[in-house]
């Protein structure tokens, strides 16, 4: 069974620095991985996916997150956080049996300080 | 095609009393999938539909819920009897049928029983 575990639940960092958001996957299979973002009382945004092709995935508003096996990880990361950047985000692995269902990690809030 | 749209917004209802929300996909998307958020927590998958059929079930979707699909178009989900602890934001997203791309979420119906 694939699961997602982020293993921060908050994250703090002031304008302009970088962002690291920490998720590490469990699947049987090569999996389908995905970052989405949640502003407060709105819907989830695709930021980025990997489906198996480069490991290095560029996302929407100069994110990124590099897929590594090895350490069966996918970080999402942004050289450079804006105020506009505070949300909460998620972590997804796609189960890989034909259904595309969603699992969900439990979320990285993430606040920008001026 | 304005994407996925959900309604109502937002519904409070009193316990014992019954519910329906309704998602509009995007058009050509033949794949529906209903998911519960509750506070603080990652969305969990509660259904989905494959153009009109309801293909998988999640243990959490009781039999006080149901969805339905006609047509393959819009999807309806009908909380019966409502209960505290159904106050969750249910969220629906679609994709094509082949793609192993991300969802597109609608903005979530925020349901509120006192």
């Amino acid at each position: 069974a694939q699961s997602v575990t982020q293993l921060d639940s908050h994250v703090s960092v002031s304008e302009g620095t970088p962002v690291l958001l920490r998720c590490n996957y469990s699947s049987s299979y090569s999996p389908s991985l995905f970052w989405y973002v949640q502003h407060p009382n709105k819907g989830l945004q695709l930021l980025l996916k990997y489906t198996s092709a480069a490991t290095l995935v560029k996302g929407i508003n100069g994110f990124e997150a590099e897929f590594k096996k090895s350490e069966t990880s996918f970080h999402l990361t942004k050289p450079s956080a804006h105020m506009s950047d505070a949300a909460e985000y998620f972590c997804v692995v796609s189960d890989t049996s034909g259904t595309y269902k969603y699992i969900f990690g439990t979320g990285t809030r993430l606040k920008v300080l001026a | 095609d304005t994407g996925v749209s959900q309604d109502p917004r937002h519904k409070i209802t009193k316990r014992g009393q019954n519910v329906t929300f309704r998602c509009d996909p995007i058009s050509e998307h033949n794949r529906l999938y209903w998911y519960r958020q509750t506070l603080g927590q990652g969305p969990e998958f509660l259904t989905y539909f494959q153009n009109e059929a309801q293909l998988e079930k999640s243990r959490l979707l009781s039999d006080r819920f149901s969805a339905e699909r006609p047509k393959g178009s819009f999807s309806t989900l009908e909380i019966q009897r409502t209960e505290q602890g159904d106050s969750a934001m249910y969220l629906c997203a679609s994709i094509p049928s082949s793609s192993q791309g991300g969802y597109t979420f609608g903005s979530g119906t925020r349901l509120t029983v006192v």
